[in-house]
């Protein structure tokens, strides 16, 4: 089962920051968390991970809170593509293996609306 | 980011046939690949977890005789759906696992649907 727990459905303006909250409440302190997104039709995307520091890339920030207890995942100026499917999965940072499989939710439904 | 390429894209077969579906990582070598299974409106489910050289761990429920998993070298794995029915009409997706980084990379899937 996954470790996590999201809302079902978000919406957001266009131009506007997308901020997707996520529940880990047992996460374990050798877990990390990812970020994944599923477009319509495709494979998921990666989008960003990280263990207890906030992470910040080209696509998005990822905010950690300090016991790591839940993050938020902060698109800054969503756009009609980010429409998706967004997943928050938590993972051992020792992935060698099966240990390395994502254990997929059922995600958060974010609409970018104009 | 590294690239995961899956092949093909979307296929048809008749009822009893056999299909492969091909999963590379183009620009990194994947000691460890797995594949998902998908149905409409539900999450992916993991199939299988299949590593380089070695015979591939199914999860429970999926029979390793239908769905033959081979992954030969560092960056190739294939899916065969031998015997295809109706009910493995599906969306199949495969990951590859970048190693430097940790990151699990995702083919962009293969629909299959059965006739």
């Amino acid at each position: 089962d996954a470790k996590t727990t999201q809302p079902t459905s978000m919406d957001c303006a266009e131009g506007r920051a997308a901020n997707l909250p996520c529940n880990h409440s047992t996460i374990s302190g050798n877990e990390y968390v990812y970020w994944y997104r599923q477009i319509h039709s495709q494979g998921p995307q990666y989008i960003i991970h990280g263990l207890k520091n906030n992470e910040t890339n080209e696509m998005a920030s990822l905010i950690i809170t300090e016991d790591r207890k839940s993050s938020t995942l902060i698109l800054p100026h969503a756009t009609l593509r980010d429409t998706a499917v967004y997943y928050c999965i938590v993972r051992p940072g020792n992935y060698g293996g099966s240990q390395g499989n994502l254990i997929f939710g059922k995600g958060t439904k974010l609409s970018v609306k104009p | 980011g590294a690239v995961v390429s899956q092949h093909p894209s979307w296929v048809i077969c008749k009822s009893g046939t056999s299909v492969k579906i091909e999963c590379r990582s183009l620009d990194f070598q994947a000691t460890t690949m797995f594949w998902y299974r998908q149905f409409p409106k539900q999450s992916l489910m993991l199939m299988a977890t299949s590593n380089e050289g070695s015979k591939a761990t199914y999860e429970q429920g999926v029979e390793k005789d239908k769905f033959l998993i081979n992954h030969a070298s560092l960056t190739l794995s294939t899916l065969t759906v031998t015997s295809a029915h109706p009910e493995d009409s599906s969306f199949y997706i495969c990951s590859a696992i970048w190693v430097r980084g940790g990151i699990q990379y995702f083919g962009a899937g293969t629909r299959l649907s059965v006739l």
